[in-house]
């Protein structure tokens, strides 16, 4: 199985400062189609998971362009510029190159 | 609109097993696998398995080869996990889900294992 392995474990961040989340994978997540197969979510307190960037860098739907991808086959970021109160919750990567599906351990982002 | 409506809250006693539902709509079911995934009180994604409503066809994660079954009516669009000898350790909020891009996830449904 693909370890996703997230840090940090949380973060506080000043309204309108930047915050930067981590994920390794354990084994490249590059297809020999070129798509690199790593997406973020994020999950409010509460809710369903909902998707803010898909095949390392793309920007979901809807999603707010504070948020960028970006990374190499087996190192990602997810950065989040200008950081609000609502952008509050718990931030997963998962790969979906392969079965099983496995998430990273999530981040916590929390307001100062 | 693309939905993924789930069923309710559901008590099992340990030991029973428990059935939940999936309503997909706004999209052709089977032109795309559906996703489980668990997630336990607290805790991260833990992907269960998926199936593809087309052919019947599932995957699971090792983890969960005894304790999920996975099925699929075409007839109303419906997606079923079973989770059978619950314990304490099934006490979770299972999503159903299309976790690629567009994604989709259910609401969830918790499920509380208690005597």
């Amino acid at each position: 199985d693909i370890v996703m392995t997230q840090a940090p474990l949380s973060v506080s961040v000043t309204p309108g400062e930047s915050a930067s989340i981590s994920c390794r994978s354990s084994k490249s997540l590059l297809h020999s189609n070129g798509i690199t197969y790593v997406y973020w979510y994020l999950q409010k307190p509460g809710k369903s998971p909902q998707l803010l960037i898909y095949r390392m860098s793309n920007l979901a739907s809807g999603v707010p362009d504070r948020f960028s991808g970006s990374g190499s086959e087996t190192d990602f970021t997810l950065k989040i510029s200008r950081v609000e109160a609502e952008d509050v919750g718990i931030y997963y990567c998962g790969q979906l190159l392969e079965n099983p599906l496995t998430f990273g351990s999530g981040t916590k982002l929390e307001i100062k | 609109e693309v939905q993924l409506q789930q069923s309710g809250p559901e008590v099992g006693r340990p030991g029973s097993s428990v059935k939940i539902s999936c309503k997909a709509s706004g999209y052709t079911f089977t032109d795309y696998v559906m996703n489980w995934v668990k997630q336990s009180p607290g805790q991260g994604l833990e992907w269960i398995g998926w199936i593809d409503p087309e052919y019947g066809s599932t995957d699971y994660a090792e983890k969960f080869k005894k304790k999920a079954t996975l099925t699929a009516d075409t007839s109303s669009n419906t997606a079923y996990i079973q989770l059978s000898s619950l314990t304490s350790e099934d006490t979770a909020t299972y999503f159903c889900a299309r976790p690629g891009y567009p994604a989709y996830w259910g609401q969830g449904v918790m499920v509380t294992v208690s005597s």
